[in-house]
């Protein structure tokens, strides 16, 4: 069946420091949707990607989808400590919105 | 409050026993999905409905799993003969499939209930 990967699986990085999370797949994705988790929450939609290739960026944060459509990945530039949490990939198949397939996230933490 | 809710938000166990939890969704949502969460781990999909119609369940889903959303709107989720591995956080997610030529399908997820099977 289809594997979502995520590396690493944890950073610890002083605040200001960049953050960069990677996400493979094993099957071509349709699209790719990034979560954020904090600490005794729930995942939060950040993005959908769908174009090979695909760039976007959201204020700190900029996001990747690959050209192959089976990865890609997440850039904080200078995080912040409200930067902290568990940030997921999750990739679907087939368009039709049925599934997601995530991956095991990356937690990040930040020191002050 | 027009997000998703689910209840009870934590739920203590005996082993054996059989456990119902509950979620409504948006409510212009009509597609309704169940996902499970243990420590360390992404969400791993179980289920989803479209309206009342179940159209997709896991391999991972056992025998001892049921969900059912009777009426499109809120759905439950009974776990039979619990055990200790069916500990978990269980959440619910909810999209809009409406507008289907549109490939937005943001998941609204809910707090989720966690369970504790002892």
């Amino acid at each position: 069946g289809q594997q979502v990967m995520q590396i690493p699986q944890y950073q610890h990085v002083q605040e200001g420091e960049d953050f960069t999370t990677y996400c493979n797949s094993s099957t071509t994705l349709s699209n790719i949707q990034w979560y954020k988790q904090r600490p005794g929450g729930h995942p939060v939609f950040l993005i959908q990607l769908v174009k090979s290739g695909e760039v976007k960026k959201q204020k700190r944060l900029t996001f990747q989808f690959g050209e192959a459509k089976k990865n890609s990945s997440l850039h904080i530039t200078a995080t912040q400590t409200t930067d902290v949490g568990t940030y997921f990939c999750a990739g679907e198949v087939n368009n039709a919105g049925n599934m997601l397939t995530f991956g095991g996230g990356t937690r990040l933490m930040v020191k002050p | 409050d027009t997000g998703v809710s689910q209840d009870p938000r934590h739920k203590i166990t005996k082993r054996g026993q059989n456990v119902t939890f509950r979620c409504d969704p948006i409510s212009e949502h009509n597609r309704l999905y169940w996902y499970r969460q243990t420590l360390g781990q992404g969400p791993e999909f179980l289920t989803y409905f479209q309206n009342e119609a179940q159209l997709e369940k896991s391999r991972l889903l056992s025998d001892r799993f049921s969900a059912e959303r009777p009426k499109g709107s809120f759905s439950t989720l009974e776990i039979q003969r619990t055990e200790q591995g069916d500990s978990a956080m269980y959440l619910c997610a909810s999209t809009n499939h409406i507008l289907t030529l549109v490939l937005d399908t943001e998941a609204f997820f809910g707090q989720g209930t966690r369970l504790t099977v002892v």
